[in-house]
């Protein structure tokens, strides 16, 4: 079983649409949860990073953790295309950080 | 741009060879950390230094090794090349423990003929 599940997609959704992506994990020395928007051919570049249970909002994006489910999830409010794109899940204990497979999302015009 | 910036953007090589990939941290960031991405998974840790040493490592067999200069910049060395070497390359740059904020660089696209 893998530390960090993450269901690869893909998904495909109208220009507008909430979408929500998720992340499951196993370890609970993971203490910070991000999520990297990768596109294609291109490093994961930082959207968002959170250290407690809880939302963290930071424009059209929504973070939330839930550590007693070790459940996290990124909400993307009116979708654009510009957001398509691979989103990865990154939790981190100690010095690393261990990645989903990533989501891969087509916002479609 | 992150300010991280990865050299070469492409390489291939034959297997049995050996490569070197270079990695220029963002300004005011000591500590680098190299992952693997193989097509359609996430990157895999393979090791960190801060301040010059080695600061953590993961499943990697010692034929990836690496370095990093007082200027923190770093680079991977991948002796005796495999197939299952081909992958994207990434570096990320951090400062100290804040390793929450780490920025990637682009990537180099590795390729074992």
């Amino acid at each position: 079983q893998k530390e960090v599940e993450q269901d690869p997609g893909p998904l495909s959704v109208p220009e507008g649409a909430i979408v929500s992506l998720n992340c499951t994990y196993s370890n609970s020395a993971f203490q910070y949860f991000m999520w990297y928007r990768q596109y294609s051919r291109k490093g994961p570049e930082l959207l968002m990073y959170t250290y407690s249970s809880g939302n963290k909002e930071d424009g059209r994006f929504t973070a939330q953790v839930d550590k007693s489910s070790k459940y996290i999830s990124l909400f993307i409010r009116d979708s654009q295309p510009s957001d398509s794109a691979t989103y990865l899940c990154a939790m981190e204990a100690g010095n690393q950080f261990y990645f989903g497979t990533g989501t891969s999302l087509t916002v479609i015009p | 741009e992150t300010g991280v910036t990865q050299s070469p953007t492409h390489l291939i090589k034959t297997r049995g060879q050996q490569v070197t990939l270079r990695c220029s941290s963002q300004s005011g960031h000591n500590t680098v950390s190299w992952y693997q991405q193989a097509l359609g998974q996430g990157p895999q840790f393979i090791f960190q230094y801060y301040r010059e040493e080695e600061n953590g490592r993961g499943n990697f067999p010692p034929r990836f090794s690496g370095l990093q200069f007082p200027n923190y910049s770093s680079e991977l060395n991948v002796n005796a090349l495999e197939l299952d070497d081909s992958a994207l390359y990434l570096c990320a740059s951090s400062s100290g423990t804040l390793y929450t904020e780490a920025f990637f660089g682009q990537g180099t696209r590795l390729t074992v003929v």
